[in-house]
């Protein structure tokens, strides 16, 4: 099966700009996350869709961040504006097929350096 | 709040040694998660822990957990450079899906 797919895979950006990140799940997967991955740190969860609704988001900086999945497949994450603390790499996730013990399935990642 | 811990963070051993990381987690879950994450790769599923007692084993590596303890072990046997990577584990939060990941272990395994 096809993996999850990420794009771009790096973007550099100034503070103050804004960026977009695009997830594309494996085919199936209803449930979807976004995930923080600082240098040196396991991921943090930012948001979590089930189909297009969101389950959990409390973890999301609401000020800055937003992300949404129309459709209940594609998802995009944006970060406006982009602050130094925000270069990280942004994974995106799946899970579904096999119910609530499924592991997630990761894609490759956006690395974003804030400059 | 949820918290993951693991021990040690950074792990040099020699090929053929045995090692065991650990993972202790501050609230009750009856499941746990490895991953394993490459350089400059993203997270691949190594197990899924799924009650207490639990046992899995794959190759040179084997994860157990103790539920009531709150703690998850991940043996090494006779380490092989491969192995080399960042080891996670993750705990659900409460009955969700979101997974509270560890700091990682990161593994160096020498010649």
């Amino acid at each position: 099966e096809a993996g999850v797919a990420q794009s771009p895979r790096y973007k550099i950006i100034e503070k103050r700009q804004s960026v977009a990140f695009w997830c594309n799940p494996i085919s199936g997967h209803a449930t979807l996350y976004w995930y923080q991955q600082i240098l040196g740190q396991g991921p943090k969860l930012l948001i979590q869709f089930q189909n297009n609704g969101v389950v959990d988001d409390s973890q999301l900086p609401k000020d800055r961040f937003s992300a949404e999945r129309l459709k209940g497949v594609d998802s995009t994450l944006k970060i406006q504006p982009a602050k130094l603390e925000d270069s990280a790499v942004y994974l995106c996730a799946s899970s579904g097929l096999q119910g609530r013990n499924s592991p997630l399935h990761f894609g490759n990642g956006t690395r974003l350096t804030v400059t | 709040e949820l918290k993951v811990e693991q021990n040690p963070l950074f792990l040099s051993m020699q090929e053929g040694k045995n090692y065991t990381i650990y993972c202790n987690y501050s609230t009750t879950s009856d499941r746990l998660y490895w991953y394993r994450q490459d350089p400059g790769k993203s997270l691949e599923s190594l197990f899924v822990l799924l009650s207490n007692g639990a046992v899995k084993q794959e190759g040179r590596l084997m994860a157990s957990l103790d539920t009531k303890a709150r703690l998850s072990t991940l043996h090494i046997t006779a380490a092989v450079h491969d192995l080399s990577a960042t080891y996670f584990c993750a705990v659900p939060f409460v009955l969700g899906s979101r997974l509270t990941f560890g700091e990682g272990t990161q593994l160096t395994v020498n010649p």
